[in-house]
C-alpha cells in the first residue's frame, strides 16, 4: 500500500533553517510528483509547490520562492523539504502529498502523517 | 484570504444531508480546471474524497457527491453521520499564480 512517512517534529530559533524528509513506498517513487502543504494551528491549507522526482524539477509558490528548496533522492525513495530564514509565522505542520493520475490538473491521492515545525525562541 | 471561498462552517443533524459551497472565479474553477475535495479529521492529514469534480476514489462511501457549475462547486453529503465531523477543503488551480495549486479556507462541519 502506498505510504508517506514524514521525519518528526522540529523545533527552530528564527532564522535557522528545517529540513523536513518524506519517504514514499508502495509505488514507483519516480512516477508520480510530490507536493508539499503547510496549515498553521487552527488555519487551513497553503499549497507550497511540487517537485518531479525523477527529473528534479520543481516549482515553488511565489510567497515561498528564494526561501524553500525541494530536492530528492531516488536511491532511498525520499523527498526533502526545506524552508530558510524561519520566522515564527512558519510554525505549522508541514504535509508532503503525491500527485494523483487523474484530474487536470490531479489533485493529491496520498498524503504523510505531517511534521510539526515550531519556530521559537 | 484564500481565493476560493467556502463557508466557515455548516451543521447538520444525522441523517440529514448538507452541501458545502467553494466559490472560484474565472482564473479558477470558472477556467474549465478540475475540483478535488479533501476531508481532515481532527489531528490528522487530509484525505482526499471527492477529485475530478465528481469522482470518489476507492472506499469513499457513496453518500459523499461532488459537482461544478460555472465558477463554483460544492460537496454534498447525505445520511449525515456522527464520524463526517471534520474539516473539508476544496482544491483547484489558479492560472493568475504562476503553476498554483489554491486551496479554499476549508469548512467546519458539525453534526448536531
Amino acid at each position: 500500500q502506498v505510504q508517506l512517512v514524514q521525519s518528526g517534529a522540529e523545533v527552530k530559533e528564527p532564522g535557522a533553517s528545517v529540513k523536513v524528509s518524506c519517504k514514499a513506498s508502495g509505488y514507483t517513487f519516480t512516477r508520480s510528483d510530490i507536493n508539499w502543504v503547510r496549515q498553521a494551528t487552527g488555519q487551513g491549507l497553503e499549497w507550497m509547490g511540487w517537485m518531479n522526482p525523477k527529473s528534479g524539477n520543481t516549482d515553488y509558490a511565489q510567497r515561498f520562492q528564494g526561501r524553500v528548496t525541494f530536492t530528492r533522492n531516488t536511491s532511498v525513495s525520499t523527498a526533502y523539504m526545506e524552508l530558510s530564514s524561519l520566522r515564527s509565522e512558519d510554525t505549522a505542520v508541514y504535509y508532503c502529498a503525491r500527485q494523483s493520475a487523474s484530474g487536470w490538473p490531479p489533485g493529491f491521492d496520498y498524503w504523510g502523517q505531517g511534521a510539526l515545525v515550531t519556530v521559537s525562541t | 484570504q484564500s481565493v476560493l471561498t467556502q463557508p466557515p462552517s455548516v451543521s447538520g443533524a444525522p441523517g440529514q444531508r448538507v452541501t458545502i459551497s467553494c466559490t472560484g472565479s474565472s482564473s479558477n474553477i470558472g477556467a474549465g480546471y478540475d475540483v478535488h475535495w479533501y476531508q481532515q479529521l481532527p489531528g490528522t492529514a487530509p484525505k482526499l474524497l471527492i477529485y475530478g469534480n465528481n469522482n470518489r476514489p476507492s472506499g469513499v462511501p457513496d453518500r459523499f457527491s461532488g459537482s461544478k457549475s460555472g465558477t463554483s462547486a460544492s460537496l454534498a453529503i447525505t445520511g449525515l453521520q456522527a464520524e463526517d465531523e471534520a474539516d473539508y477543503y476544496c482544491q483547484s488551480y489558479d492560472d493568475r499564480l504562476s503553476g498554483s495549486k489554491v486551496f479554499g479556507g476549508g469548512t467546519k462541519l458539525i453534526v448536531l
